[in-house]
């Protein structure tokens, strides 16, 4: 079974401060996204990953960065969390050769 | 611009009955799509999938039909149970190696027993 498993579930943070969202996958895919999931918009892709050092914006990257130093995890970094960064955040990885993306158990961020 | 649309945010069945949901898509290069799950505060899980030059695929209760013209797709859930209430979305993949998908905003369903 794939597993996709993220830091911290819930998270509380104050506008301003540095937020750091980690993820890891233990099925050895090349690929690994960050989404953030909002009422009434659906799933939005912020970032992907297609291999090590190697990142790709996706439709929402403003005030968003990624980290992929090894294989296994993507981290999402908030550099100066905002209220409206307040959303559920949801990884996912695929390996290079299937287009099924299985994600994780998601984290609810709240910014106050 | 919004390439995979889902029309209805919601929608209700009774349980043994069957239920439909209903995705389309503008953007003719899509030649993968999939169904996943999901339950509140919980990742979404992939249900089924299809491929362009397919027009049916079948997985037990599910069922999702392609009309590649219309541009249209369909998840059949035959029958509905209870346990099947989440938010269902759809998503595409754009041929060419992209290893992106692109999501519907999702359909809630209900299953009343």
């Amino acid at each position: 079974d794939v597993k996709v498993t993220q830091s911290s579930r819930y998270l509380v943070k104050r506008t301003g401060e540095k937020v750091f969202l980690e993820c890891v996958q233990d099925m050895d895919h090349e690929n690994m996204f960050w989404y953030r999931q909002d009422p009434g918009l659906g799933l939005r892709l912020i970032y992907f990953s297609y291999d090590v050092k190697m990142k790709e914006k996706g439709d929402i990257p403003e005030g968003y960065s990624v980290s992929r130093e090894k294989k296994e995890r993507f981290s999402l970094i908030l550099e100066s969390a905002s209220t409206n960064q307040t959303s559920m955040y949801l990884c996912a990885s695929s390996s290079e050769d299937r287009y099924e993306q299985y994600f994780g158990p998601g984290t609810r961020l709240t910014v106050t | 611009d919004q390439q995979v649309k889902q029309n209805s945010p919601s929608l209700s069945v009774q349980e043994g009955r069957i239920s439909i949901l209903n995705c389309d898509y503008t953007n003719s290069m899509f030649d993968y799509f999939l169904w996943y799950k999901k339950y509140p505060a919980e990742g979404p899980t992939f249900l089924i999938s299809i491929s362009s030059i397919k027009d049916k695929n079948e997985d037990g209760r599910f069922t999702v039909f392609l009309n590649k013209s219309a541009k249209h797709l369909s998840l059949h859930i035959v029958p509905s149970q209870p346990g099947d209430s989440a938010v269902y979305f759809c998503a595409a993949n754009p041929s060419g190696g992209s290893e992106k998908l692109v999501f519907g905003k999702g359909t809630k369903l209900t299953v009343n027993p």
